[in-house]
């Protein structure tokens, strides 16, 4: 049961390249989410998805992109890394499309970016 | 911006003792959650109280919730040193999604 990972777990790369963190969730859950964790704010909602091609903005959602052609994925692409973009970036699911917040979430073991 | 707000932000405590944080929240709410996050890893769910509850167990911990003033308590009692964490609490602002706002949680440290 690898319910839900992340890949990679540890990445650094250069100012103005395009990074893309893998979400995959083994549940079929409807929703994902990508939060990024940073010292002081928490976490922060970046975009999230209701359904396989279904997307939404978040509230920090500027210089991402992200793309869900399959319920199980859920990748997300910086476009042009900048150094704000450094942060911890946790993928998570959470299961009914019916229940209004009331379901819970499951989050992955998260991935650390470095942007030099 | 945080719907919740989390209080202390760092508690020390010793081995056997309660530890207690609180939550505010802003907006009318479903539901409100409590997650933990040990160091390095992701956020793992504890607990959900929903608006028309007063308070919730589960093992050693305690919720309640107080809609009218906006607030929540987490009571964890006993504390183990394996309870040294971060804790959040997440609101789902009444919105439909499953969109929870976090707040920027409580860092627990159980000394043994």
């Amino acid at each position: 049961d690898a319910g839900i990972t992340q890949s990679p777990r540890y990445k650094i790369t250069e100012t103005g390249r395009q990074v893309t963190l893998m979400c995959h969730q083994t549940w079929s859950h409807s929703y994902m989410f990508w939060y990024r964790q940073d010292l002081g704010h928490g976490l922060r909602l970046i975009y999230y998805s209701a359904a396989a091609d279904i997307t939404d903005k978040g509230e920090v959602p500027d210089g991402y992109v992200v793309s869900r052609s399959k319920t199980e994925n859920f990748p997300l692409t910086l476009e042009s890394a900048t150094r704000s973009q450094t942060s911890v970036y946790f993928c998570a699911s959470s299961g009914s499309w019916a229940l209004r917040g009331t379901d819970t979430q499951y989050f992955g073991p998260g991935t650390r970016l470095t942007v030099l | 911006s945080q719907q919740g707000e989390e209080d202390p932000q760092a508690l020390s405590i010793q081995e056997g003792e309660n530890a207690t944080m609180n939550c505010s929240y802003k907006t009318s709410i479903n539901n409100l959650q409590w997650y933990r996050q040990n160091s390095g890893r992701g956020l793992v769910h504890l607990i959900l109280i929903r608006s028309n509850e007063r308070e919730k167990h589960s093992g050693r911990l305690r919720v309640t919730l107080d809609t009218s003033k906006k607030s929540s308590s987490l009571l964890i009692t006993a504390s183990r040193a394996a309870d040294t964490a971060s804790y959040f609490c997440a609101t789902d602002a009444g919105e439909y999604g499953n969109k929870l706002v976090f707040g920027a949680g409580t860092i627990l440290r159980v000394k043994s």
